[in-house]
């Protein structure tokens, strides 16, 4: 089964300044890199999604970064805001299945 | 909109009950997911069901069954509920993709306290 290890486990930041979430993985082989927000009381949903053939990706104030050769992806949060404060997971996927893990519990404060 | 209804929000039952979580999608999807949630264990698959009369065992499968009759509703079932089955359950589902690169689209979830 693929590993993805996600860190921090949780991060204080004020608002307006910059979220930066990681995860590490083990196998190369492994080929999509989703990340997913879950608000409290509500279930996860795709926020963005990256290809290892793509290094960055950019969708508003979400970007995801890949660094194929040491095997990482990062989640970076610009202009960060209270309403962002969410868990945010990088499920691993191996045979059709996502692997969520414990995800990074983020909080924005004013 | 994907939309994925779980049947109750809250459910208290009784160790030793049989129980049902029900999940309903309305999209089509041939894939439908449960997980269980636990504060530091994150989120943990159950079992799936890649379509209709199709299960597969998922991590944590133990204690559960599953029930897949049409294609839109995918059932779970604690046989014999216990105290350790207190948990937050979300129902998924996602369009068929070869390389599983479709996003899969979660319920509210259930929180399910067993006494």
């Amino acid at each position: 089964q693929q590993q993805v290890k996600q860190s921090p486990q949780s991060l204080i930041v004020q608002k307006g300044g910059i979220s930066i979430i990681n995860c590490a993985y083990e196998n190369t082989a492994f080929d999509y890199f989703p990340w997913y927000q879950q608000f409290p009381g509500k279930g996860p949903a795709l926020l963005i999604a990256i290809r290892p053939d793509v290094s960055e990706k950019k969708e508003g104030r979400f970007t995801i970064s890949f660094n194929k050769s040491a095997k990482q992806f990062s989640l970076h949060i610009m202009d960060s805001q209270p309403g962002d404060s969410a868990t945010y997971f990088c499920p691993s996927r191996a045979a059709s299945k996502l692997t969520f893990g414990t995800g990074t519990r983020l909080q924005v404060t004013l | 909109d994907v939309k994925v209804t779980q049947s109750s929000r809250y459910l208290v039952k009784r160790t030793g009950e049989k129980v049902f979580l029900e999940c309903v999608q309305d999209m089509d999807h041939e894939n439908m997911f449960w997980y269980r949630q636990d504060p530091g264990l994150g989120l943990r698959l159950i079992y799936f069901s890649y379509d209709v009369k199709m299960k597969e065992k998922g991590d944590i499968p133990e204690g559960y069954s599953v029930s897949r009759e049409k294609k839109e509703r995918f059932s779970l079932i604690l046989e014999s509920a216990s105290t350790n089955q207190t948990s937050m359950y979300l129902c998924a589902s996602r369009m068929r993709d070869r390389f599983s690169n479709q996003p899969q689209h979660f319920g509210d979830g259930t929180r399910l306290s067993i006494l």
